[in-house]
């Protein structure tokens, strides 16, 4: 069975901050992990997809790792700005590579 | 990139109708979806995986009877939510998988539907 945990649950930052989301996942026999952000009232938008013959992936200022053999994966986020604040979630298969077991989520708030 | 559209983004019903929740891809197809569950402040649950030409499967806990799936293209998934309660009232959103570029993994999401039943 595949659970999937992050922490911090919430985090407040300053802008111009470098900062880190960790995802704990319990099955490590994945074929990748998923990051998403998602607004409030909205759906998903997918941030990242690292498969697992991967260690990282990178698009602009997010860089996101996978260790399947510790279950973990980590979000970067350089430099962060007001515009990065959403919930950040990670999601990792279960059963095969299909279907999502999402995490509970990272609430980031980045003022100016 | 991939787009998925949810259609309506937002329904208000009455208690014991039924409603009927759309998902498309809209440039490419998608022989399997997924629908999805939010209820405030918590993560996205998966309900069921929807198979285009055969019958959907339901995780765990999940009434088929009551929210009917069909699949009928490679584009299109209705969620039909049938005799809506209170405790239906929820966040719906789909997902696609785009087999055809090289992230054959990457699921995309639609928007999601909020439904109220009052």
């Amino acid at each position: 069975k595949q659970e999937v945990t992050q922490i911090p649950a919430a985090l407040s930052v300053p802008e111009g901050e470098n900062l880190v989301l960790n995802c704990s996942f319990t099955d490590s026999a994945i074929y990748n992990l998923q990051w998403f952000r998602q607004d409030p009232g909205k759906g998903l938008t997918s941030l990242l997809l690292i498969q697992s013959s991967q260690r990282e992936q990178t698009s602009g200022r997010l860089n996101a790792s996978l260790d399947k053999s510790s279950g973990r994966s980590t979000l970067y986020i350089a430099a962060s700005q007001p515009g990065d604040s959403a919930t950040y979630l990670c999601a990792a298969p279960k059963g095969g590579f299909q279907k999502l077991v999402f995490g509970t989520g990272t609430r980031l708030l980045v003022s100016p | 990139g991939a787009v998925v559209s949810q259609h309506p983004s937002r329904v208000i019903c009455k208690s014991g109708t039924s409603v009927k929740i759309e998902c498309r891809s809209l440039d490419f197809q998608a022989t399997t979806m997924f629908w999805y569950r939010q209820f405030p402040k918590q993560s996205l649950m998966l309900m069921a995986t929807s198979n285009e030409g055969s019958k959907a499967t339901y995780e765990q806990g999940v009434e088929k009877d009551k929210f009917l799936i069909n699949h009928a293209s490679l584009t299109l998934s209705t969620l039909t939510v049938t005799s809506a309660h209170p405790e239906d009232s929820s966040f719906y959103i789909c997902s696609a998988r785009d087999l055809s570029g090289g992230q054959s993994d990457e699921q995309y999401f639609g928007p999601g539907t909020r439904l109220t039943v009052t």
